[in-house]
């Protein structure tokens, strides 16, 4: 159980245009869902946290007009990094947290997509 | 804010000897522990956690030892193996889930 998957695990783009990430909560509903950013040999960076059906709550430093999240459902986040530069290469990664009280109530984390902007 | 502080950065052992990471962490609120293995190029793992009502849990070759009144607690893993090497992060567990550095643990045959 508390499988978390990302879509696509590898994505090369063009500078100026935009991707977008899924992370699938494939056996659990995830309340909440968390996107992180982590550079080579460094810590995971929390990005922005979002609950189903609201808008995310993005964390200092990070532009919520480049990085939007949608949360739609509650198996289902996206992150569509617009407008991409080079500097937004990196491994993005998800967890998703199920509902307070349940087995799931713990962040479970996807695989991982890496982003390379040319 | 909360800070979380790990050490070492790394961390090199011989096939069978044990390993300890340790992590400090500064708000007195937090009762959650967990600790994650990344192995290159794959998200984080679960791979042991400890609340605090408790000082310690076990996992086969993995533990977990927590000390609220110093602040800090520590992964230990008995017997390592190869495949134990990978790199590993605490985490706090208030607000803004604040990742440790992170361990990078080499475990030579």
């Amino acid at each position: 159980g508390a499988v978390v998957s990302q879509h696509p695990s590898r994505v090369i783009c063009k500078s100026g245009t935009s991707v977008k990430i899924e992370c699938r909560s494939l056996d659990f509903q995830a309340t909440t869902m968390f996107w992180y950013r982590q550079f080579p040999k460094k810590s995971l960076m929390l990005m922005a946290t979002s609950n189903e059906g609201s808008k995310a709550t993005y964390e200092q430093g990070v532009e919520k007009d480049k990085f939007l999240i949608n949360h739609a459902s509650l198996t289902l986040s996206t992150l569509t990094v617009t407008s991409a530069h080079p500097e937004d290469s990196s491994f993005y990664i998800c967890s998703a947290r199920g509902l307070a009280g349940s087995s799931y109530n713990e962040q479970f984390f996807g695989p991982g997509t890496r982003l390379t902007v040319l | 804010g909360e800070n979380v502080e790990q050490h070492p950065s790394t961390l090199s052992v011989q096939e069978g000897d044990s390993a300890v990471i340790k992590c400090t962490y500064s708000d007195s609120a937090s009762n959650y522990f967990p600790w994650y293995k990344q192995e290159l190029g794959k998200g984080p793992q679960l791979i042991i956690d400890i609340r605090s009502n408790v000082g310690e849990k076990k996992d086969q070759r993995i533990a977990v030892t927590l000390n609220k009144t110093a602040k800090h607690f520590s992964l230990h893993i008995t017997e390592t193996q190869p495949e134990d090497s990978a790199v590993y992060f605490c985490r706090g567990s208030q607000g803004n889930l604040i990742f440790g550095k992170g361990t990078k643990l080499s475990v030579k045959p």
